[in-house]
């Protein structure tokens, strides 16, 4: 199994530009989550999907974050455009129906925007 | 979801065991407890999870009190690779539309030669 792949897994940036993170949950599962970590702020849900559908993004920092779900094998998160505090290690996750069972996390990518 | 307190931080000497405590005071009848640890520079892992009974996997044990307001994470016998930030988080059975995981701060765990 190879896990949850993310790339790339280092960005840097100009602020302005637009920036997009890619991942590839476990195959077979059905659950993927998008989390942030800086060290003020720690590690941060922004954004999960069930089944391909967005359920709970009240943790996305505002309208320069979006995130698709195309099918159940891929996921981007985008900020457009970027800014220096979007600095972070962003990390995708995925699990398997949910009920009670862990969530498997990616290697992250860090991302720096000067 | 309820609030979690663990200490900030903790030594354990190699290869005895290391004990991580979590208060959960708050904790209401359909929560789990979960924990995860960090290692740096890497994604968090997840570890185990219960909800009333002891559970025991390959990585560690989950005790939880009679009365569920507190949990012990036991790693039975601590290597270097167990230094990390281990995360307690108590989170209702995970229904649709229910998963949230909130991460505190954690209790950065050394493990000491």
């Amino acid at each position: 199994d190879a896990g949850v792949i993310q790339s790339p897994r280092h960005e840097v940036t100009e602020m302005g530009q637009e920036v997009t993170l890619r991942c590839k949950p476990i195959s077979g599962h059905n659950s993927l989550f998008w989390y942030r970590q800086t060290m003020m702020r720690g590690l941060e849900l922004l954004i999960y999907f069930n089944n391909n559908v967005p359920i709970d993004d009240s943790g996305m920092p505002e309208d320069r974050f979006s995130a698709k779900m195309p099918n159940a094998s891929f996921s981007t998160l985008k900020i457009q455009p970027s800014e220096p505090r979007d600095s972070a290690v962003y990390f995708c996750a995925s699990s398997l129906n949910s009920l009670a069972g862990g969530q498997y996390f990616g290697p992250g990518t860090r991302l720096t925007v000067l | 979801d309820a609030k979690t307190t663990q200490p900030t931080s903790m030594d354990c000497a190699e290869g005895r065991a290391a004990n991580l405590p979590c208060n959960h005071s708050t904790i209401s009848g359909n929560e789990y407890v979960y924990w995860y640890r960090q290692i740096h520079s890497q994604g968090p892992q997840y570890i185990i999870h219960g909800l009333k009974n002891n559970e025991t996997n390959e990585m560690a044990s989950l005790i939880i009190t009679e009365d569920r307001k507190s949990s012990t994470l036991i790693l039975p016998h601590a290597t270097l690779r167990d230094t990390a930030v281990y995360y307690c988080i108590v989170r209702p059975h995970a229904n649709f539309g229910n998963e949230k995981l909130t991460f505190g701060t954690g209790t950065r765990l050394t493990i000491i030669p």
